[in-house]
């Protein structure tokens, strides 16, 4: 389709494994975020990437996470040695954004459920 | 720090009657405030959106308002209707620590009903 895409649409691993999830956006947007949201909480801003500029990373919550985008397209969002409290709903999300200018609407993937046991 | 606050989680109404939900910020250099909505399973849409230039957009059935010197805005939706029933995110963008990225509220869930 031409929505964002997200996978694994739900993931259940036990604590201290290493997970990877992937995002791929809509075709030609150059911004794409990540999201999660935790039991009963808001959406949590983890990091955002725009174009060729160095990502922000300052929503990531520990040394733990970690994302890349290759080539400006396709994200993967890499949690190593997770913990109970990483379990969330991780949600992906792309814009059409030129760089430099305010965020303007983000199209958001239906998310990937993490759960760790 | 919570930037953008939703400070009621739940809200429910009549269908035909108004739904009025709020949202308060503290960040006096966003200028860019959105609406998200979004139903179970699903990923947030984007529902309406207002420049700080405004105090007022109108979309249909949705209303956003901006009272930014008391950093406050307010969704209107009327007539509600039982579609409507979702969680409804508040979002901010602006300022230099905020560069290209929205700053949810956490969430009001609204329920409209029949």
């Amino acid at each position: 389709g031409a929505g964002v895409s997200q996978s694994p649409s739900n993931k259940v691993t036990e604590k201290g494994k290493d997970v990877e999830l992937r995002c791929d956006p809509i075709s030609g947007h150059t911004a794409l975020y990540w999201y999660r949201q935790s039991l009963g909480q808001g959406l949590e801003f983890l990091i955002y990437f725009q174009g060729n500029s160095a990502p922000d990373k300052s929503g990531l919550p520990s040394d733990r996470f970690s994302a890349e985008r290759t080539g400006g397209s396709v994200s993967t969002l890499t949690i190593q040695r997770t913990q109970q409290e990483d379990s969330a709903v991780y949600l992906c999300a792309s814009s059409l954004t030129p760089q430099g200018t305010n965020t303007g609407e983000l199209f958001f993937g239906e998310g990937s459920r993490l759960t760790v046991l | 720090d919570q930037q953008v606050k939703q400070n009621s989680p739940s809200l429910s109404v009549q269908e035909g009657r108004i739904s009025i939900l709020n949202c308060d910020y503290t960040n006096s250099m966003f200028d860019y405030f959105l609406w998200y909505k979004k139903y179970p399973a699903e990923g947030p849409t984007f529902l309406i959106s207002i420049s700080s230039i405004k105090d007022k957009n109108e979309d249909g059935r949705f209303t956003v308002f901006l009272n930014k010197s008391a950093k406050h805005l307010s969704l209107h939706i009327v007539p509600s209707q039982p579609g409507d029933s979702a969680v409804y995110f508040c979002a901010a963008s602006g300022g230099s620590s905020n560069t290209g990225k929205l700053i949810f509220g956490q969430g009001t869930t609204l329920q409209v009903k029949p």
